[in-house]
């Protein structure tokens, strides 16, 4: 079945550092794949998308590459905030309207 | 547009009792899905539904629980006879049937069985 598998936490990086968080994905066709964050006391929320291989999602200095050789997403940013402490998840649909399947998430804490 | 909305946002409730949460999606919204999330670990699917009809249940959905959306509004997740393994976040998300497909979700109930 389809799985995702995200880098263990929990995660903690200086303000300014650089950021990856890798995932990988088992899917069979084509998925979809995202990034959803989770900020303390919040709801999940879509940070990156990418629907198809080699597509480049980017939101608020985020960055996420579609690699479908390697069957990965992993997450990045080049200098990064405290506001970025957070829960990140990596996910997968099989495209179009379908449910998520998530990974397990990956707590962020950035100290200044 | 105001988002998704749960109610109630936590529920404690004793082994036995039954509880029912409601998600209210965004208004144009077609499909609606039910996901479980426990801690440490990322939600995990449990239903949807487009418009009225229910579409798919996962394995986890025992027969404890059900789940409706009578008009293709709002929508009731029910479990029956609850125990302390049902301790957990329940999530809704909505999304359209065109566009983006985005899941924008609710901020969750969070159910506590004692």
């Amino acid at each position: 079945g389809n799985s995702v598998t995200q880098m263990e936490g929990p995660v903690t990086l200086s303000e300014e550092a650089f950021l990856t968080i890798n995932c990988t994905y088992t899917a069979t066709g084509y998925p979809s794949l995202f990034w959803y964050v989770q900020y303390p006391g919040e709801g999940l929320q879509l940070l990156l998308k990418a629907t198809k291989a080699d597509d480049k999602g980017s939101n608020k200095g985020f960055e996420a590459t579609y690699r479908k050789e390697t069957t990965s997403f992993h997450l990045e940013k080049g200098s990064v905030q405290v506001s970025d402490s957070a829960v990140y998840f990596c996910a997968l649909t099989r495209g179009g309207a379908q449910k998520l399947v998530f990974g397990q998430g990956t707590r962020l804490t950035i100290n200044p | 547009d105001t988002g998704v909305s749960q109610d109630p946002r936590h529920k404690i409730t004793k082994r036995g009792q039954n509880v029912t949460f409601r998600c209210d999606p965004i208004s144009e919204h077609n499909r609606l899905y039910w996901y479980r999330q426990t801690l440490g670990q990322g939600p995990e699917f449990l239903t949807y539904f487009q418009n009225e009809a229910q579409l798919e249940k996962s394995r986890l959905l025992s027969d404890r629980f059900s789940a409706e959306r009578p008009k293709g509004s709002f929508s009731t997740l029910e479990i029956q006879r609850t125990e302390q393994g049902d301790s957990a976040m329940y999530l809704c998300a909505s999304s359209s049937l065109t566009g983006s497909y985005e899941q924008y979700f609710g901020p969750g109930t969070r159910l506590t069985v004692t």
